[in-house]
C-alpha cells in the first residue's frame, strides 16, 4: 500500500509555456501532500506544503503566483509550473502524507517529474 | 547553516567494507528522524527510521545522539546495489494527524566497487 504516482514522468517544453504536474495517492487519502524541487548534485528542497481544499503554504522565496497549487480532493494534488524558464528546469517530487497511529506520521514519495524547460 | 549537514563524500569502497555516514542537525526542537536512500534520477526511498535507542535492520544500525544532535548510518558487508546516494532527514513537527515537514541534508554518495 501507500503508492504515489506522478504525471508526467518527464516534460520537455519551451520557454514561456505553463506545465502541470499531477500528484495522485492511488491506495490512501492524502489531506497533506507537498511539492519538492532536486537541482542536479543538490537535495531535495520543500516548495511547498498543500492541503485538501485549503491554499498552499509555500517556503520562503517560492513564488506563489509562479508555482501554482491546487489541491482538490484527497487524493490528487497539482502543481503547475507557470510561463516556465530554463532556470526551471529541474525534478520535481511529490509526498503525500498518510496519517499514522500515534504520532507517528510518514510521508510517501512519487517517482518524480523531471522537467526541462528550452 | 545548513539545518542538516552532511559529507556529500564520494565515499569509494571495495565490496564488503564497513562504511558510516554522520549527519547534524541544528533545530533542536527536531523530533523525528529518517535515513532515506536516493537512486540517480529516481525519488528518495525510506531506509529507516532512526530512535534515540538506536535501531537495526540486517546490515543497516542508525544511531541518534539528541544532545549532540549528531544521526548516523552504519552499513555493514557493503553490496554493489548499496550504491546510491544516503539522504539524513529531519522533520521538527510531532503533532498527533500532521505529518510536519522534511528537512533533507544533501546526501552522502556511496560507490561500492567490486
Amino acid at each position: 500500500g501507500a503508492v504515489v504516482s506522478q504525471h508526467p514522468s518527464w516534460v520537455i517544453c519551451k520557454s514561456g509555456t505553463s506545465v502541470k504536474i499531477e500528484c495522485r495517492s492511488l491506495d490512501f487519502q492524502a489531506t497533506t501532500m507537498f511539492w519538492y524541487r532536486q537541482f542536479p548534485k543538490q537535495s531535495l528542497m520543500l516548495m511547498a506544503t498543500s492541503n485538501e481544499g485549503s491554499k498552499a503554504t509555500y517556503e520562503q522565496g517560492v513564488e506563489k503566483d509562479k508555482f501554482l497549487i491546487n489541491h482538490a480532493s484527497l487524493t490528487l494534488s497539482t502543481l503547475t509550473v507557470t510561463s516556465a524558464h530554463p532556470e526551471d528546469s529541474s525534478f520535481y517530487i511529490c509526498s503525500a502524507g498518510r496519517t499514522g497511529t500515534g504520532s507517528y506520521n510518514e510521508q510517501f514519495f512519487g517517482p518524480g517529474t523531471r522537467l526541462t524547460v528550452l | 547553516r545548513k539545518e542538516v549537514e552532511q559529507d556529500p563524500g564520494p565515499f569509494n569502497v571495495p565490496e564488503g567494507a564497513t562504511v558510516a555516514f554522520n549527519c547534524t542537525y541544528s533545530n533542536s526542537a527536531s523530533q523525528s528522524f529518517f535515513w532515506y536512500r536516493q537512486d540517480c534520477r529516481k525519488e528518495p526511498k525510506l531506509l529507516m527510521s532512526v530512535y534515540s535507542s538506536g535501531n537495526e535492520d540486517g546490515r543497516f544500525t542508525a544511531q541518534l545522539n539528541r544532545a549532540s544532535q549528531y544521526i548516523s548510518l552504519l552499513i555493514r558487508d557493503s553490496k554493489l546495489s548499496d550504491s546510491a546516494t544516503y539522504l539524513c532527514v529531519v522533520n521538527t513537527v510531532l503533532i498527533s494527524g500532521n505529518t510536519g515537514k522534511l528537512i533533507f541534508g544533501q546526501g552522502t554518495t556511496l560507490q561500492v566497487k567490486p
